[in-house]
């Protein structure tokens, strides 16, 4: 079966320094890996998507790289700030198939 | 308002009772999801509409679960004859392209 995971539950880091968060799947081919941000007591929120056919998506601070070889993506935050904690999602689908999910990473930046 | 509104946002029920949630979509969005979040987890899959119709269920969601979409607009989910372990956060998600736009989710505590 489909297997996702985030390869930390928590991640904490000191203001300033660039976060990295893991995401590995098993069993799957996505056409589609999608990054959300999700706080306490709400739904996630939407950051960023990238294509099976890219590599690399970047919007202001965040960064995500797509590996299907290594069947992995990376998300990075620079310049991380206290309102950067949160917890992270990765999902991946094809088409309009639904979004399966990790675990998730809570990030926590240290001021 | 343009997004994604749940209602009830919390809701206290004794085992054994039914309960039904209501999630009202983005208007141009024709696809709609159900999903369940549970603490230190991602959002499971539940059930999906494309339109009216009922399109994928998981194999979480039980007998006691289920989930309509009149007319292709609000959606409900009811839970009948609820146990401790239907205690989560049931998440409603839509969509029109790739990027899922979520509700902030009713948080069902059963007692």
């Amino acid at each position: 079966s489909q297997k996702i995971e985030q390869n930390s539950e928590a991640l904490n880091i000191q203001e300033g320094k660039t976060a990295t968060l893991t995401c590995n799947y098993t069993n799957y081919s996505p056409a589609y890996l999608q990054w959300y941000r999700q706080d306490p007591g709400r739904g996630p929120v939407f950051l960023l998507l990238i294509r099976e056919n890219e590599k690399e998506k970047r919007k202001e601070r965040l960064k995500v790289t797509f590996d299907t070889t290594l069947k992995q993506s990376l998300f990075h935050i620079t310049a991380s700030q206290p309102a950067d904690s949160a917890t992270y999602l990765c999902a991946l689908h094809s088409g309009n198939t639904p979004l399966v999910f990790g675990k998730g990473t809570r990030l926590s930046v240290i001021a | 308002d343009t997004g994604v509104s749940q209602n009830p946002r919390h809701k206290i029920t004794k085992r054994g009772q039914n309960v039904t949630f209501r999630c009202d979509p983005i208007s141009e969005h024709n696809r709609l999801y159900w999903y369940r979040q549970t603490l230190g987890q991602g959002p499971e899959f539940l059930t999906y509409f494309q339109n009216e119709a009922q399109l994928e269920k998981s194999r979480l969601l039980s007998d006691r679960f289920s989930a309509e979409r009149p007319k292709g607009s609000f959606s409900t989910l009811e839970i009948q004859r609820t146990e401790q372990g239907d205690s989560a956060m049931y998440l409603c998600a839509s969509r029109e392209g790739a990027e899922a736009f979520f509700g902030q989710g009713t948080r069902l505590t059963v007692v």
